[in-house]
């Protein structure tokens, strides 16, 4: 069974600071992994999707790299800011069966905060 | 446009009302899901619609009762919940599957009292 974990579970830097945020999977036959960020009582909004294939992926400030064979993948927030903070959550998704299709399985999340 | 809405915001309701969440998506995905997110825990997978047909249901307790009448409409009925229901229920989209990137609404705060 697929296990996901998020280390560590909160975080706290001053502005201007990088943030790493890491993403372990015990099962290596993903089809993708998934960043996504909420804010306190809110939805999940898409940050970044890697596949198996990538070995990593930038959208501005973001860059997410991701090692399948040792199971991990690691968020790096570049220059942080206060509007950065929320809560990170990685989701793998399973490599195609009829069973496990369509199931994102979530790690538990690294809440963030960055001090002005 | 990549938005998933889901009404209402926030809902109260007592253990013997009846009430429906909606969620809504004009981005053309055919793979629709209800998650149920409790304070502090990441979301669980509830039901997956594919085509409009239920593909998953994750042994979800008959009190809630999904339906997609249509490929941008996903409802999730509810009746004769308990208090331990009380929860964030959270939809999403996917292009084709789950094997695409998928999108979230901003969810729905369930309180059963």
């Amino acid at each position: 069974k697929q296990e996901v974990t998020q280390i560590p579970a909160a975080l706290s830097v001053p502005e201007g600071e990088n943030l790493v945020l890491n993403c372990s999977f015990t099962d290596s036959a993903i089809y993708n992994l998934q960043w996504f960020r909420q804010d306190p009582g809110k939805g999940l909004t898409s940050l970044l999707l890697i596949q198996s294939s990538q070995r990593e992926q930038t959208s501005g400030r973001l860059n997410a790299s991701l090692d399948k064979s040792s199971g991990r993948s690691t968020l790096y927030i570049a220059a942080s800011q206060p509007g950065d903070s929320a809560t990170y959550l990685c989701a793998v998704s399973p490599t195609m069966t009829t069973d496990s299709w369509g199931k994102l399985q979530f790690g538990a999340g690294t809440q963030v905060v960055v001090t002005p | 446009d990549t938005e998933v809405t889901q009404t209402p915001k926030h809902l109260v309701m007592g253990m013997t009302n009846k009430k429906s969440l909606k969620c809504e998506q004009h981005m053309g995905h055919r793979a629709m899901y209800w998650y149920k997110q409790k304070a502090k825990k990441p979301p669980e997978l509830m039901f997956v619609y594919s085509y409009e047909k239920l593909s998953i249901n994750e042994s979800v307790p008959s009190r809630f009762s999904p339906e997609c009448p249509n490929s941008s409409l996903l409802n999730l009925h509810l009746h004769a919940l308990q208090p331990e229901d009380s929860a964030l229920y959270l939809c999403a989209s996917s292009p084709i599957g789950g094997w695409t990137e998928a999108f979230f609404g901003q969810g729905t705060r369930l309180t059963v009292v």
